[in-house]
């Protein structure tokens, strides 16, 4: 029973061009959300958050767009460059804290 | 760099063995868990320590066991392994308040069972 889900394994985009990474969550206690980047042989980096009192996190190239009503968030990145080819990790969190992961999407951006 | 080390980075082991993962988290960090991620799986959390006691547990089987020494330094043991256990083992830590939602990853340990 996957409560975070990542329905799409991968994304080609075009440097310059915006990424959208897509997440749903079952749960509703869960009220904190983050993104993750991983690299080859390291381990999962932290990306960006947000609670759920906001709709939107912004930081750099990259927003956080969250949507309580349909349980979606995204993260958009614009634009695009090479160095963000990555696998993306939507994760939630409820009361305990723990975040919960998705499978992760893997990012692929063509120069 | 995370800060957050992790040996070894490879482990090669048959069936029925015994292992021991090792982390060391951030310093000041006082957390350390423990996550799973098997081919094309996400990142199973399997279980937590905070300063040196268990906190919380998630699907971590009965054959795999950890501890957090005095030091915080905090050791995953895997036994009896099976083939299913071959995956990328990562430790994480948090900081002692704040945003513990935001945890630092080491490297991972890839085991394979053979």
């Amino acid at each position: 029973d996957q409560q975070v889900k990542q329905n799409s394994p991968s994304l080609s985009v075009q440097e310059g061009r915006i990424s959208i990474l897509n997440c749903d969550y079952t749960n509703s206690m869960f009220d904190y959300f983050l993104w993750y980047k991983k690299y080859p042989a390291e381990g999962p980096t932290f990306l960006i958050s947000i609670s759920s009192i906001k709709d939107k996190n912004e930081d750099g190239r990259f927003t956080v767009f969250l949507n309580k009503s349909a349980k979606h968030l995204s993260l958009h990145i614009v634009p695009s460059q090479p160095g963000d080819s990555a696998v993306y990790f939507c994760a939630a969190s409820g009361g305990s804290y723990i975040p919960t992961f998705g499978r992760g999407t893997s990012l692929i951006v063509h120069p | 760099d995370s800060g957050v080390t992790q040996t070894p980075k490879h482990l090669i082991t048959a069936t029925g063995q015994r292992v021991t993962l090792r982390c060391s988290p951030r310093s000041g960090d006082l957390s350390v868990y423990w996550y799973q991620q098997s081919l094309d799986q996400g990142l199973q959390f399997l279980i937590q320590y905070y300063n040196g006691e268990e906190r919380a547990k998630g699907n971590i089987l009965e054959r795999f066991s950890a501890q957090q020494f005095p030091d915080l330094h905090s050791e995953l043991n895997l036994s009896s392994l099976e083939l299913g256990d071959s995956a990328l083992y990562f430790c994480a830590s948090s900081p002692p308040a704040g945003v513990a939602y935001e945890q630092y990853f080491g490297p991972g340990t890839r085991l394979t069972v053979t």
